[in-house]
């Protein structure tokens, strides 16, 4: 079965300072992966995707991630967080043959930006 | 923006009971799935709905549970006999295609 592992826990940043969230994978077929951003009190939301083609996306607040299929891993970055990103953010992959769509979820890296 | 919305926020319930977790999926999602969270660990896959049958379930997923959409809106999880290991923050998610799950704010059980 496939297992997702994301190995910061908490990272605490100060404004404008430069993120990267590391994740891993382990599945041996074709994934697409996610990264989702809980906000507090808030819902789960799409932060990005990755299906197939470019392996560097694009995601809504100036987050990207880039899938280097050799390490089997998904990191998260952003150029410059703001306290805004204060949030709690997940990896997850669905394996391309997973009828279904099952989200296996990391254990998620909470965040915290000191303004 | 179009929401997925849990109903109750918070649920507490007597070991034993049945209890009912409430989702409204965005309108014009075909697929529907079940999470939970159980404090301090992942978030874990519970079920996945897709035509009016369960596309995939987990181990979690046993007799005790079961899905519902009763009447082309809500979508319900019931839990026959609650036990206080199922204590965890349960979330609906939906979706209009597949993989793209877009998830509700969750309902809180607690199992006394």
């Amino acid at each position: 079965a496939q297992s997702v592992s994301q190995h910061n826990h908490h990272v605490i940043l100060s404004e404008a300072a430069s993120l990267e969230l590391g994740c891993n994978y382990s599945y041996g077929g074709t994934v697409n992966l996610f990264w989702y951003v809980q906000y507090p009190g808030q819902h789960l939301q799409l932060l990005l995707k990755y299906f197939s083609g470019d392996p560097l996306v694009k995601g809504i607040k100036g987050f990207e991630a880039e899938f280097i299929k050799s390490k089997f891993s998904f990191n998260l970055r952003k150029p410059s967080v703001q306290w805004s990103d204060t949030a709690e953010y997940f990896c997850a992959v669905i394996p391309d043959n997973n009828a279904g769509n099952m989200l296996t979820f990391g254990g998620g890296t909470r965040l915290m930006v000191k303004p | 923006e179009p929401e997925v919305t849990q109903t109750p926020s918070h649920q507490v319930t007597q070991m034993g009971q049945e209890v009912i977790l409430r989702c409204v999926p965005i309108s014009n999602h075909l697929y529907f799935y079940w999470y939970r969270q159980i404090l301090g660990q992942k978030v874990e896959f519970l079920v996945s709905f897709y035509n009016n049958e369960i596309s995939e379930k987990s181990e979690i997923f046993d007799d005790q549970f079961s899905v519902e959409r009763p009447d082309g809106s809500n979508f319900t999880l019931k839990i026959r006999s609650t036990k206080l290991e199922d204590s965890a923050m349960y979330f609906c998610a939906s979706g209009e295609i597949k993989n793209i799950q877009y998830f509700g704010a969750g309902t809180r059980l607690s199992v006394l």
